[in-house]
């Protein structure tokens, strides 16, 4: 079974802080795929980064950056200085090695970040 | 550049009267989904076209029916409407090849509104 799990449902900050969303997966690929994207209030979802199972390497862009740690099966997101702009949901996601059409969505982080 | 548009970006219809929602895409992507998206909740993908094949998920209701008549436009048609079909409609693509380089790129979607 595929599933992914966002326990925070809502994170509240202030600007310049730094926040971490976590991610936990399931699946018994041994190939598959991770993903984020953000949501802001006009509703498009925006990617942001793809992570395959076997390049555990943690990355870095800009502000943003993944941790990525096959052992407890996460795939956790953080943003360091946190802006107003980045106030939206967060969605991560998961998709097997073998249905490369089906996504499985965790249920999403909504981001509040206050000047 | 918009790479996917959804048309229109809100849309009211009243209950039982047949609607279309259009999604189009210059990205010459081989695969189409069609997501609904309820409050605070993650996006279900209803089904999606792998070039001409239409895959639907097992639980999408017989009421959501989709068209593909060429690579670049995807309609989303929901036959009745009811009050429970309100929701935001996501077009999604991805480029249908090789599975390491799969990625949804999502357009801005259409929220529906059923009176």
């Amino acid at each position: 079974a595929q599933k992914v799990t966002q326990a925070q449902t809502e994170i509240s900050v202030v600007e310049k802080e730094d926040v971490t969303l976590d991610c936990v997966y399931e699946t018994r690929d041994t190939t598959y795929y991770l993903f984020w994207y953000k949501q802001p209030p006009s509703g498009e979802l925006v990617f942001l980064i793809r992570r395959n199972s076997f390049d555990e390497q943690n990355e870095i862009s800009g502000r943003y950056s993944w941790n990525f740690q096959k052992s407890t099966s996460s795939f956790n997101f953080t943003i360091t200085a946190s802006q107003v702009v980045d106030s939206a949901v967060y969605f991560c996601a998961l998709m097997g090695g073998y249905n490369f059409n089906k996504f499985y969505f965790g249920s999403g982080t909504k981001l509040n970040v206050k000047p | 550049d918009a790479m996917v548009i959804q048309n229109p970006r809100y849309q009211v219809t009243q209950f039982g009267k047949p609607v279309t929602l259009s999604c189009s895409q210059t990205l010459n992507h081989n695969v189409m989904y069609w997501y609904q998206q309820k409050s605070s909740q993650a996006p279900k993908l209803l089904f999606h076209y792998y070039d001409k094949d239409f895959n639907n998920e097992a639980d999408t209701p017989d009421n959501f029916q989709s068209r593909r008549p060429n690579t670049s436009f995807c309609f989303l048609d929901i036959r009745s409407p009811g009050l429970g079909d309100a929701a935001m409609y996501l077009c999604a693509t991805s480029r249908g090849g090789t599975v390491s380089q799969e990625t949804q790129y999502f357009g801005p979607g259409t929220r529906l509104l059923v009176l």
